[in-house]
C-alpha cells in the first residue's frame, strides 16, 4: 500500500523555524516529483513547493520564497520542508502529496502535519 | 497567476446530477484534476487529466474540460459524496480553485 507519513508539525513562535519531514512507503518514491500542499484552517488548498525527482528542480509559491526550503534524500524515501521566518499566515495542515506524471494529479497525500505560529 | 473560480456552494437532492464547474483563462488547454475531501480527511482525486477516473472512484463521477470551463459531474449523487471539491490545473505550477461544498440532501 502507497503511504505518506508526515511529522514535524508544532506550535511555533512568529520568526521561528520547523522542519516537516515525509516518509514513503509503498512505491519507488526516487522516480518522482513531490509537492507540499497546505491548508490554513477552514480554508482551501494551496500549492506550497515542489521538487523533481534527483532533488536537482525546485520550485515554491512566491510567498514562501526565500523563507522555505524543500529538499529529499531518496535514499530514505524522504521529503522534507525547511520554514524558516515562519508568519502567521504559515498556520495549515501541512501534507506531502507525489504526483502521479507531470501534470496529471497529486494521487498519494498524507494525512497532514499542523503547523501553528503564534506569540 | 492564474486563477481558478469554483461556486462556493452547490446544493443537490440525492439520485440528482451535480455539476460543479471550475473557470479560468483558457483552461480547456490544460489538464484539469478534481479532488474530494471529507470533512476531516485528505484529498482524493476522483478525476484526473480532464476525464480520466482512478480505480475505486465510482462511475458516477465524470469530468469535461473545453473552453474557460472545466466541469465535475456527479450522477445520481449519494449523501456519501457530501464533501468539498477542488479543481486543480497546472501552469507552470499546481494551482488549486477555492472549492465547493457540496450538499446532498
Amino acid at each position: 500500500e502507497m503511504q505518506l507519513v508526515e511529522s514535524g508539525g508544532g506550535l511555533v513562535q512568529p520568526g521561528g523555524s520547523l522542519r516537516l519531514s515525509c516518509t514513503a512507503t509503498g512505491f519507488t518514491f526516487s522516480t518522482y516529483t513531490m509537492t507540499w500542499v497546505r491548508q490554513a484552517p477552514g480554508k482551501g488548498l494551496q500549492w506550497v513547493s515542489s521538487i523533481n525527482n534527483n532533488g536537482r528542480s525546485t520550485y515554491y509559491t512566491d510567498s514562501v520564497k526565500g523563507r522555505f526550503s524543500v529538499s529529499r534524500d531518496n535514499s530514505k524515501s524522504t521529503l522534507y520542508l525547511q520554514m524558516n521566518s515562519l508568519r502567521a499566515e504559515d498556520t495549515a495542515l501541512y501534507f506531502c502529496t507525489r504526483d502521479l506524471t507531470p501534470g496529471s494529479a497529486l494521487d498519494v497525500w498524507g494525512q497532514g502535519t499542523t503547523v501553528s505560529v503564534s506569540s | 497567476s492564474y486563477e481558478l473560480i469554483q461556486p462556493p456552494s452547490v446544493s443537490v437532492s440525492p439520485g440528482q446530477t451535480a455539476n460543479i464547474s471550475c473557470s479560468g483563462d483558457k483552461l480547456g488547454t490544460k489538464y484539469v484534476c478534481w479532488y474530494q475531501q471529507k470533512a476531516g480527511q485528505s484529498p482524493v482525486v476522483v478525476i484526473y487529466q480532464d476525464v480520466k477516473r482512478p480505480s475505486g472512484i465510482p462511475e458516477r463521477f465524470s469530468g469535461s474540460n473545453s473552453g474557460n470551463t472545466a466541469t465535475l459531474v456527479i450522477s445520481g449523487a449519494q449523501t456519501m459524496d457530501e464533501a468539498d471539491y477542488y479543481c486543480q490545473a497546472w501552469d507552470s505550477f499546481v494551482v488549486f480553485g477555492g472549492g465547493t461544498k457540496l450538499t446532498v440532501l
